[in-house]
């Protein structure tokens, strides 16, 4: 089993629409969770936190469910701005916990 | 505000060259990275280093040299390029490398080994 693991995309979704991520990580060990964003030919940046009790920043929810290893971002009204790969990131675990490792991402596209 | 750079930001060579890749960054973190990223594999980390001359391996560090003389300066060198190297090499840098620390990566290098 990978350690994250991503919706294989890409998501082709129109604007306004609602459009949900999934992420399954394998490390029961890991502290930390994160969604990064990550443009066609640029470096990924750091989008949210994902936190136990979930968290929201404007448009995005993110949830984190420890006991299923579980991952999620939800985006709410897509605007075209938003298409980008969207990269789940977990903390290594053990020692090394400022240590990420990254899934492969997810590809959004959101069309007019 | 310059944050973290790289250079160059592409670079063609020939296996068996050697090639160095750098990294600057001009926050004072404490913790750089080097990772690499391939079409199926996303971002893999190479090497790590929690301050000046520590260093560490990460996922896949066959191939690859670091060095941390200077807490801003983090180098990547590949002694003895080889095809399976060319890729997009990505730098980052956190303030402590603690869990839940952000990392913020530089524009990365595009490297193609001929």
């Amino acid at each position: 089993r990978k350690e994250v693991e991503q919706d294989p995309g890409p998501f082709n979704v129109p604007e306004g629409a609602t459009v949900a991520f999934n992420c399954t990580y394998s490390n029961s060990a890991s502290q930390s969770f994160f969604w990064y964003r990550q443009d066609c030919r640029k470096e990924p940046k750091l989008l949210m936190s994902v936190y136990s009790s979930g968290n929201e920043d404007g448009r995005f929810t993110a949830q984190l469910n420890r006991a299923s290893q579980y991952i999620s971002l939800l985006i709410r009204d897509s605007k075209l701005s938003d298409s980008a790969t969207y990269l789940c990131v977990v903390s290594s675990g053990g020692g090394s916990q400022g240590n990420l490792i990254f899934g492969k991402g997810t590809k959004l596209s959101v069309k007019p | 505000d310059a944050g973290i750079t790289q250079s160059p930001r592409y670079k063609i060579t020939e296996t068996g060259r050697q090639v160095t890749l750098m990294c600057h960054q001009t926050w004072s973190h404490s913790y750089m990275f080097w990772y690499r990223q391939d079409l199926g594999h996303g971002l893999r980390l190479i090497y790590y280093s929690a301050a000046a001359d520590i260093t560490d391996k990460g996922e896949v560090p066959d191939g690859y040299v670091v060095s941390r003389s200077k807490t801003e300066n983090f180098p990547l060198t590949l002694e003895s390029a080889t095809r399976s190297q060319t890729s997009v090499y990505f730098c980052a840098s956190s303030p402590s490398g603690g869990a839940g620390d952000t990392q913020y990566f530089g524009p990365g290098t595009r490297l193609t080994v001929l």
